[in-house]
């Protein structure tokens, strides 16, 4: 079975100190894709990353950086100098290749973690 | 290029009732999934469509059921409410088959979501 687990529930900080929010995941798939996704008050979730089990190369992209690392099953995300509009609920999730062609699996998530930035 | 559109944006129903929630998907997308997403919790996987079928299911029971329309739309259907189904329900629209390792439109496009209030 696949778990997420991030074991931040939440997380306040002070603007433009830099944050890191821990995920840790669990599969015996060796094909498998992870994601982070951000949750403003608004709801919707907004795509922010993914990645696949091949990958371990880490990304960054402005502000936001990303750890893969398959030895600690383990993909942290980092903001840098963290901004007001930061302030939301991030969720981290997992999801595998089903047997449809190579089709994608449901994403399967973290409980996310809250993140408040203050002013 | 539209994104992911669920009606209605907020619903209040009686124990008992039967309710239906709506989704159009991303353009050129072909699959639609459901999640249902309780307060301070990660979304949980409901089920999956694509080709009008119902391709996969999460652990939810047979209260919920779905429907794919020709054009890609999708709606979800509870009946028999229950206090406990209430939540934000998020449809989330994607591409069937994988296209590729090299293909950067991958992964889900979430909608805001539907707030379910059971009384």
């Amino acid at each position: 079975a696949q778990k997420v687990t991030q074991a931040q529930t939440e997380i306040s900080v002070v603007e433009k100190e830099d944050v890191t929010l821990d995920c840790v995941y669990e599969t015996r798939d060796t094909t498998y894709y992870l994601f982070w996704y951000k949750q403003p008050p608004s709801g919707e979730l907004v795509f922010l990353i993914r990645r696949n089990s091949f990958d371990e190369q880490n990304e960054i992209s402005g502000r936001y950086s990303w750890n893969f690392q398959k030895s600690t099953s383990s993909f942290n995300f980092t903001i840098t100098a963290s901004q007001v509009v930061d302030s939301a609920v991030y969720f981290c999730a997992l999801s595998v290749v089903w047997n449809y062609g190579g089709s994608q699996g449901n994403l399967i998530f973290g409980k996310g973690t809250k993140l408040s930035v203050k002013p | 290029d539209a994104g992911v559109t669920q009606s209605p944006t907020h619903l209040i129903k009686t124990r008992g009732q039967q309710v239906t929630l709506r989704c159009s998907p991303k353009s050129g997308h072909d699959t639609v999934s459901w999640y249902q997403q309780a307060l301070g919790q990660g979304p949980q996987f409901i089920f999956q469509y694509y080709e009008e079928e119902e391709r996969q299911r999460g652990n939810f029971p047979d209260r919920f059921s779905g429907h794919q329309f020709p054009n890609y739309s999708s709606e979800l259907n509870v009946n028999a409410l229950l206090l406990g189904d209430s939540a934000l329900y998020l449809c989330a629209s994607s591409l069937g088959v994988l296209p590729g390792q090299g293909a950067r439109d991958y992964g889900y496009t979430f909608g805001s979501g539907t707030r379910l209030t059971v009384v």
